[in-house]
């Protein structure tokens, strides 16, 4: 299993400022995910993270938007840049108990964001 | 990818079991049938999966359809503690690779 912790758990920011979201897991893991939830919905694939390459990013999210750092195995960042009240969600942090499909995935407690 | 299919919701009594169905008519032979709850305030949390055979573990037994098109997560003895949404994910070589792709899934309501 993984233990993930997320910080922070919450903020409240401005519209046009920019939000970092740290996540440290206890084990060193080749990646590391970001989802975000908005408000009443499901989880939806932000990024996936690599030590040592850039993030890859699914369709609709780019890395002026969302940069990601990844500076070693158990530690990654995820940037809200230039926010707008739309970027009001949940941000999780995930990681994976193995690789492949036949593993288990563990995640963060989530950031709640709420932009104003 | 792969799609599934679950209900919206559905309402159990306490500490009786709970049985929730999912649709995945397209899986591949490739594809794991994963099962994810998501507490009320908190990220989701793994619950079980398989590909062919039914599993059980401590939280929850798994029981997949011969033909894999459909499952059902059984919880033996639902407590207020387990009103969740219920995710049915398939991961695979069709299932959107190694990706998790959350559908809706199905909230869960417990009663007294």
């Amino acid at each position: 299993s993984a233990v993930i912790s997320q910080k922070p758990s919450r903020d409240i920011c401005q519209r046009g400022t920019s939000l970092t979201i740290q996540c440290q897991v206890d084990s060193q893991v080749t990646m590391m995910f970001w989802y975000r939830q908005q408000p009443g919905q499901s989880l939806t694939l932000i990024a996936t993270a690599n030590q040592g390459s850039e993030a890859t990013y699914e369709s609709g999210f780019v890395i002026d938007k969302f940069p990601i750092s990844r500076p070693n195995l158990t530690f990654s960042t995820l940037t809200v840049s230039n926010m707008s009240p739309e970027d009001s969600s949940i941000y999780l942090c995930s990681v994976e108990g193995g690789q492949g499909a036949n593993t288990e995935a563990f995640f963060g407690q989530g950031t709640r964001l709420t932009v104003v | 990818d792969a799609k599934t299919t679950q209900p919206n919701s559905m309402e159990s009594n306490e500490e009786e079991p709970v049985h929730l169905p999912c649709n995945h008519s397209t899986i591949s032979g490739t594809d794991y049938i994963h099962w994810y709850r998501q507490l009320p305030s908190q990220g989701p949390e793994y619950v079980i999966h398989g590909l062919t055979s039914n599993v059980n573990n401590r939280m929850a037994s798994l029981a997949i359809a011969e033909d894999r098109k459909s499952s059902t997560l059984i919880l033996h003895r639902a407590t207020l503690r387990d009103a969740a949404v219920y995710y049915c994910i398939l991961r695979g070589l069709t299932g959107g690779g190694n990706k998790l792709t959350f559908g809706t899934g199905t909230q869960l309501k417990v009663e007294l």
